[in-house]
């Protein structure tokens, strides 16, 4: 079964920039397109990145996510952090008709 | 505006049924992709299973861990996506989120909680 793996979290201070990873367990990350939720606590996801790179309307450009084909792994990264950005994310992609998600990583703005 | 509705969550025994719904507004629902996704108790997102719309053959994929127990259903004219759920588990505690299938624009409901326990 094709799983994605993350840090369980990070932490970074705001103005700062942080990276999350999101690594394929088989095959390749690249064959399929990943996406990257944002989970605010009590609240519904959001999407921040989809299709590995491509910003829905309305998420600011300190957003912004890419495929790494050598080490078959997808980040995110936010830079300018600021204190609304603490939240857990998700990267998800697919297994054939599957969607599969990551664990999710706890990121926190201090 | 999008909406997504989520509801019919509840404490149900282990080996018990369960049908959720959601009813949405403010897009084309019938030509919509639809999932729905659960998140236990303090863990993370797991994706439940996906109906296509009617157009592209409406048909069904679902998680290993749900195949066999849960059926997902669509009823275009009311707008609503429903999820019938069987032979409950423990382990299915959980919320139960729906959204659209389609990444570039993909919108969730609030979730209902679905609690499985004796």
């Amino acid at each position: 079964n094709f799983m994605l793996t993350q840090p369980h979290s990070v932490s970074e201070s705001p103005g700062k920039t942080v990276t999350i990873s999101c690594t394929g367990s088989s095959g390749s990350i690249a064959s399929s397109y990943v996406q990257w939720h944002q989970q605010r606590p009590g609240r519904a996801p959001t999407t921040v990145i989809y299709e590995n790179n491509q910003r829905p309307s309305g998420v600011p450009d300190r957003f912004s996510g890419s495929i790494d084909s050598s080490s078959n792994s997808a980040s995110l990264t936010i830079s300018g952090l600021k204190t609304e950005d603490e939240a857990d994310y998700y990267c998800q992609s697919y297994d054939i008709s599957n969607q599969v998600f990551g664990g999710g990583t706890k990121l926190t703005v201090l | 505006e999008v909406q997504l509705v989520e509801s019919g969550g509840g404490l149900v025994k282990p080996g018990g049924s369960l049908r959720l719904s959601c009813a949405v507004s403010g897009f084309t629902f019938s030509n919509a992709w639809m999932s729905w996704v659960r998140q236990a108790p303090g863990k993370g997102l797991d994706w439940v299973g996906r109906i296509k719309s009617k157009t592209d053959g409406g048909t069904t994929d679902y998680a290993a861990p749900v195949k066999g127990r849960f059926t997902i259903t669509r009823d275009d004219s009311r707008k609503t996506l429903y999820l019938q759920m069987s032979s409950l588990k423990t382990e299915d505690t959980a919320v139960y989120f729906c959204s659209t299938d389609d990444p570039i624009n993909r919108h969730w409901g609030r979730g209902t909680l679905v609690t499985v326990s004796s």
